[in-house]
């Protein structure tokens, strides 16, 4: 079964509209960790959020926002007011704290800001 | 402050062949983590390195093997190359066991022909 799943494969999004890009994710740890990156086309994976399975609010980190609802298993990433360098592919990861050190990753979703 | 550095960043080689990737950590950090992307896809845990020691290891077979030396920098060893190990290898480099504070390298692409 797929841990973290990324439902859109691509998404176009006007400049400067805000955009949501989904992630739910499957875990019976009741201690984990999620994370989302951005892969340029250099192939570096460049943090962006976290939200721990504890936290009480949600993450925020300047124009990203991480809209945690854990009841529903969902962590979907915000992006306030896009710009053209925000154009990327966009992944969730997520750290269970029983398998310690690796991150469990998403397929990605390939975002692309229209001027 | 340098980042995580990772060579070659390209490579070709032939089914049944060996290649050796290298990875320098960012500098203070002494965890060396290493990842498969193949393409369309998000990156898979090969294992990690801390102390130069393997740490902790993924689904991947015998023939991917890793070392760390005394200064961080690591190495990720494919035997018997088979065209499916075509991917992005990326390496990430943490302090301890933080993986709040990964920092990726680049990658090392490899085509196996």
């Amino acid at each position: 079964a797929q841990k973290i799943t990324q439902t859109q494969p691509g998404m176009f999004v006007q400049e400067k509209e805000a955009v949501t890009l989904d992630c739910t994710y499957d875990t019976s740890d009741p201690s984990y960790g999620l994370f989302w990156y951005k892969q340029p086309s250099s192939g570096e994976m460049i943090f962006l959020i976290y939200q721990g399975s504890y936290d009480q609010q949600n993450a925020t980190e300047g124009r990203y926002s991480l809209n945690f609802q854990k009841a529903r298993k969902s962590a979907n990433l915000v992006i306030s007011a896009s710009q053209l360098g925000d154009s990327a592919m966009y992944f969730c990861a997520m750290r269970e704290e029983r398998s310690n050190y690796q991150l469990i990753w998403g397929a990605g979703t390939k975002l692309i800001i229209k001027p | 402050d340098a980042g995580v550095t990772q060579s070659p960043t390209h490579l070709i080689k032939t089914r049944g062949q060996q290649v050796t990737l290298r990875c320098s950590p960012k500098s203070g950090h002494d965890t060396v983590s290493w990842y498969q992307q193949a393409l369309g896809q998000g990156p898979q845990f090969i294992f990690q390195y801390y102390e130069e020691e393997e740490r902790q290891r993924g689904n991947f077979p015998d023939r991917f093997s890793g070392h760390q030396f005394p200064n961080y920098s690591s190495e990720l060893n494919v035997n018997a190359l088979l065209l499916g190990d075509s991917a992005l290898y990326l390496c990430a480099s943490s302090l301890g066991d933080r993986v709040y504070g990964y920092t990726f390298g680049s990658g090392t692409r490899l085509t196996v022909v």
